[in-house]
């Protein structure tokens, strides 16, 4: 059972455009956490947020949690070829057991 | 020293081959975990170790056998893997609890032919 879906599944764009993308479930979570996985290395916690409506700044990344605690967005702003990868949210509410979302796959083209 | 260590980094085993991937970490961390990823999609957790002792595992078939001989390592046994067992396979470690931060080693390509 998939608790996350994420959305979009990929995404392709030019440097320098903004991005945003999604972390749906119909479950309530006490905080849900963002990783990126870049090609060859195993994903990395770009963020956790705990408190609903909460917005986190990381440069030029723009995580933000929904009120109800059931959603998450991320925005980055002026897409860098850097920051492909694959986006995984997760919620962070579950012990031990990290169950990541359907990922997407973001691509950014010089 | 926030480093999962994963060896090999690469393995082509053969269906009917005994092979081990083997994940070491120095964080003091009491929870590890292998993941397998396939191809554009997003890691599975497969088991937990929680204290060197099996806590969760999420119905893997009994052809993957963890075992975790200390705190700091963390083996995966395979045996009559089959070809769609090829996979990244993942190990990571964290403090524990919800919400903590888990560390991801790189990953060990897994290839049966």
């Amino acid at each position: 059972t998939q608790l996350l879906e994420q959305s979009p599944q990929f995404l392709s764009i030019q440097e320098g455009e903004n991005l945003t993308v999604y972390c749906n479930s119909s479950s309530v979570f006490s905080s849900l956490q963002w990783y990126r996985q870049e090609p060859g290395e195993g994903p990395v916690l770009l963020v956790t947020v705990v408190t609903g409506g909460e917005v986190k700044k990381l440069k030029r990344l723009t995580f933000q949690f929904g009120d109800a605690r059931k959603d998450s967005s991320l925005h980055i702003t002026a897409a860098q070829p850097g920051d492909t990868g694959l986006y995984l949210c997760a919620p962070g509410s579950l012990a031990d057991k990290l169950i990541f979302g359907t990922g997407t796959r973001l691509q950014v083209f010089p | 020293d926030t480093e999962v260590t994963q060896t090999p980094k690469h393995l082509v085993m053969g269906m009917t081959n005994k092979k081990s991937l083997k994940c070491e970490q120095h964080m003091g961390h009491r929870a590890m975990y292998w993941y397998k990823q396939k191809a554009k999609k997003p890691p599975e957790l497969m088991f937990v170790y929680s204290y060197e002792k099996l806590s969760i595992n999420e119905s893997v078939p009994s052809r993957f056998s963890p075992e975790c001989p200390n705190s700091s390592l963390l083996n995966l046994h395979l045996h009559a893997l089959q070809p769609e067992d090829s996979a990244l396979y993942l190990c990571a470690s964290s403090h524990g609890g919800s919400g903590n931060t888990i560390y991801f080693g790189e990953g060990s390509w897994l290839t049966v032919v």
